[in-house]
Formats: C-alpha cells, sequence, structure tokens
C-alpha cells in the first residue's frame, strides 16, 4: 500500500514567515509533485522532481522553492509567506512507468494571516 | 482556451439516477486519460484509467474516450450517496511528463 504522508494537515502562519511543508513517501517513487487547490481553480502544479536533487517548475512556481535531498521526501517552502499563498497544498508521487498513477497525501491546508 | 476544460457543477442526482460527467482537452498528443476521485478534506484517489480512445468498465463506472473528439466521459451507474465527491478528469502525454487536470465536479447523489 502506498503511503504518502504530508508533515500538518492544518498550518497557521503569519505573513512574512518561512515555511516549510514536507512530503514524505515509502513506494521508492522517482517522480513527486507539488499542487494547491483552491475553490475555482481546481489543482495546479507548482514544482515536481523526476529524481534526487532535481526539480522542474510547474504552472504557479512563484513564491515557493522546493527541495529532494533524498528519494524519498521533497520538500516545499514559501519562502516569505503571502496571504494569497493561504490555499490547500497537496503532494503525489508516482512512479516511472508507461501506467502514471499519481498517489496524493492528505493534503495540508494553509492560512496565512 | 484551457488545455483541459470541466465543468465544475456542482451537479446534485437522486440516487439510483445515471451520472455522466465529462471532459474536453485541446492537446492531440494526450495519450492517458484519468479519473480521480477526491472525497472532502482528502487528496484525490484514482477511479478510471484509459489508455488511448475507447471504452473501459469497472463495475458502476465507464469511462469513454474518443480522441477524435477529444472528448473524455465517466458514467456512473445506479448512483449512490458514497459517490457524493469532487471527480476530476486527468490526462497527460507518453514518457514523463506531469499530469493535466481539469478543475473537477463536485457531485451529490441525494438519498
Amino acid at each position: 500500500d502506498v503511503k504518502v504522508t504530508q508533515s500538518s494537515r492544518y498550518l497557521v502562519k503569519r505573513t512574512g514567515e518561512k515555511v516549510f511543508l514536507e512530503c514524505v513517501q515509502d513506494m521508492d517513487h522517482e517522480n513527486m509533485f507539488w499542487y494547491r487547490q483552491d475553490p475555482g481553480l481546481g489543482l495546479r502544479l507548482i514544482y515536481f522532481s523526476y529524481d534526487v536533487k532535481m526539480k522542474e517548475k510547474g504552472d504557479i512556481p512563484e513564491g515557493y522553492s522546493v527541495s529532494r535531498e533524498k528519494k524519498e521526501r521533497f520538500s516545499l517552502i514559501l519562502e516569505s509567506a503571502s496571504t494569497n499563498q493561504t490555499s490547500m497544498y497537496l503532494c503525489a508521487t508516482e512512479g516511472q512507468s508507461s501506467y502514471n498513477e499519481q498517489f496524493f497525501g492528505p493534503g495540508t491546508r494553509l492560512t496565512v494571516l | 482556451q484551457k488545455e483541459v476544460e470541466q465543468d465544475p457543477g456542482p451537479l446534485s442526482v437522486p440516487e439510483g439516477a445515471i451520472v455522466s460527467l465529462n471532459c474536453t482537452y485541446s492537446n492531440s498528443a494526450f495519450q492517458y486519460f484519468m479519473w480521480y476521485r477526491q472525497y472532502s478534506r482528502k487528496g484525490p484517489e484514482l477511479l478510471m484509467y484509459t489508455y488511448s480512445s475507447g471504452n473501459k468498465e469497472d463495475g458502476r463506472f465507464t469511462a469513454q474516450v474518443d480522441k477524435s473528439s477529444k472528448y473524455i466521459s465517466l458514467f456512473i451507474r445506479d448512483s449512490q450517496p458514497s459517490d457524493s465527491a469532487t471527480y476530476l478528469c486527468a490526462m497527460k502525454n507518453s514518457g514523463n511528463t506531469p499530469l493535466v487536470f481539469g478543475k473537477g465536479t463536485r457531485l451529490s447523489v441525494i438519498a
């Protein structure tokens, strides 16, 4: 059973704080993704990684950075949190095969005050 | 034009109804088509997967892909209150490329 865990279910931070969201998977998947999900806007891809130490920008990378030092761990960093980054953040993993099912974590609801 | 268009709903149907959910897309290179189901306060989970054109059936669920029309559908027969969720279509090219998601359709099945 694939397990994708995220460090917090709910998080409240202040404007300007540096925020770390962690995602850990136990399935030895190469590919990992960070999305945010907002009402009316759906899932939007922030960053993704197809290998350790590798990262690619998604559709909305501005204001975010990522770190992937180990295969099983992919961190999303908000360098200076702003109120428009209040959202649900979802991490996903995927094996490198022709059948690319993405497995999602439970999500982190981040509120920036 | 967005790459993937999906009516957000909400869609409300009585228990036992047949539900039809749809997405259109513009990228003719898409080869893999998926439907994810997301319950409230949970992450999405894969429901159906189809490669290229055709139909796929799994219990009460049928996925259809019409590549000539760039149109995919998910049918739910004998809908149940437990089917109440948001349904997201997703698709991708071959190779290591990210999934492209629709915005999701929120479905409520009323007992």
